[in-house]
């Protein structure tokens, strides 16, 4: 299965402190996708990075990509308590044909505490 | 633009019966796809839907089904529920077919209780 999965579970951290999360996939992939999750919502696409990019930026977001180490990084800076959610990477590759199709991890909560 | 609008929001049925959800998406957007949200599988593709012909499914049995109209608007549809269907059902649309890998725009979600 190409599903991505993240790590940690759960992450507790301080307003202002930096939070990282990780996610692991196991197929090559066309391109690898963040979202956030307010409890009990629909999902929020925060940013898209390609296989051939190593780096991203958007705003407070910084995404990283190494798919020799088939990995994504999604770390997010100065976090406020607005940032406390669940976030989900989701990866996109061939599903039969020409067609492709996202496939999602199970998430990190993250917690910010004010 | 409107954003994606799921209907109903909440709904409970009891087991055997079946249900009928329905997702309207953003103005323009030509594919539709549907995903169940459960805290023990996560997040789980269902199938997506582009000029009212189904382009992709996931690994769900038969009673599991969908369809788009000609206004892109689409329906899912679960018959004979059990238990285990209990769950958020998002659906999510895109502009264009899917086949790039495009983002996602996705609607609040329709929680299904099966008592």
């Amino acid at each position: 299965s190409q599903q991505g999965e993240e790590d940690p579970q759960a992450l507790s951290i301080q307003e202002g402190e930096n939070a990282t999360m990780n996610c692991s996939y196991k197929t090559s992939i066309n391109n690898l996708q963040w979202y956030r999750q307010n409890s009990g919502r629909g999902l929020v696409h925060l940013i898209l990075i390609r296989s051939n990019e190593r780096e991203k930026h958007s705003g407070r977001l910084r995404v990283t990509l190494d798919t020799s180490k088939k990995s994504s990084s999604l770390l997010i800076t100065a976090s406020r308590a607005a940032d406390t959610a669940s976030y989900f990477c989701a990866t996109v590759g061939l599903s039969g044909g020409s067609n492709y199709k996202l496939t999602f991890g199970k998430g990190t909560l993250l917690t910010v505490n004010p | 633009k409107a954003g994606v609008t799921q209907t109903p929001r909440y709904l409970i049925k009891t087991r055997g019966q079946q249900v009928t959800l329905s997702c309207s998406p953003i103005s323009g957007h030509r594919s539709v796809s549907w995903y169940q949200q459960t805290p023990g599988q996560g997040l789980q593709f269902l199938f997506e839907y582009f000029s009212e012909t189904q382009r992709n499914k996931g690994n769900f049995p038969g009673r599991f089904s969908g369809r788009q109209f000609s206004n892109s608007r689409s329906e899912m549809n679960v018959s004979t529920l059990e238990l285990g269907d209990s769950a958020l059902y998002l659906c999510a649309s895109s502009p264009n077919t899917g086949t790039s890998g495009e983002k996602l725009f996705f609607g609040s979600g329709t929680q299904l209780s099966v008592l």
